[in-house]
């Protein structure tokens, strides 16, 4: 199962920024924090990663707490085309050999920007 | 902007039958995966493949099931003797390195089977 824990759902007011919060308490030095987002039945986007510094791309900016326990996605400016099911999703990075590197998909969060 | 490709973009078959879902993955990734939704579901993980082999499989990819990278660009999917609860959307993705890049996912393959 997933092991990461997001709100059902949230709303946000277009032009607003998005903050998508994840707890991911039982993540191991090793794996990664990814954030995908699907919108309606599309193939799954991704959107950032990091591991423990935040990152910031043209999408959206990751914040990952001191801790690793868990991390926030950001949408600076959201617009109505952003609606969507958010996933964030824990992965495990290099050297750990094995085969975890699959993503496993939760629930997600179920963005809605409102006009 | 490179994208993973999928084709055809829906599947409608008769129980029983074999289909063949196919990807073409970003030209320079190395690793490659398909994963399925059910309607209403969460997205699925199936299998991952590289070089050749596949490198990890859950627990739907049984004997039904098996992939193929049948030339230097296509990966395909195929379903032997397709059932009724094999109807999902089908998503093929690639990723550069496995352990540090993200998987690009294509558009997926709607498979409806009758």
């Amino acid at each position: 199962d997933a092991k990461t824990t997001q709100p059902p759902s949230m709303d946000c007011a277009e032009g607003r920024a998005a903050n998508l919060p994840c707890n991911h308490s039982t993540i191991s030095g090793n794996e990664y924090v990814y954030w995908y987002r699907q919108i309606h039945s599309q193939g799954p986007q991704y959107i950032i990663h990091g591991l423990k510094n935040n990152e910031t791309n043209e999408m959206a900016s990751l914040i990952i707490t001191e801790d690793r326990k868990s991390s926030t996605l950001i949408l600076p400016h959201a617009t109505l085309r952003d609606t969507a099911v958010y996933y964030c999703i824990v992965r495990v990075g290099g050297g750990s050999g094995g085969s975890n590197y699959k993503l496993t998909f939760g629930k997600g969060t179920l963005l809605t920007v409102n006009p | 902007e490179p994208e993973v490709t999928q084709t055809p973009s829906h599947q409608v078959t008769q129980m029983g039958q074999e289909v063949i879902l196919r990807c073409v993955p970003i030209s320079n990734h190395l690793y490659f995966y398909w994963y399925r939704q059910i309607l209403g579901q969460k997205v699925e993980f199936l299998v991952s493949f590289y070089n050749n082999e596949i490198s990890e499989k859950s627990e739907i990819f049984d004997d039904q099931f098996s992939v193929e990278r049948p030339d230097g660009s296509n990966f395909t999917l195929k379903i032997r003797s397709t059932k009724l609860e094999d109807s999902a959307m089908y998503f093929c993705a690639s990723s550069e390195l496995l352990r540090t890049s993200n998987p690009f996912f294509g558009p997926g393959t709607r498979l409806t089977v009758l």
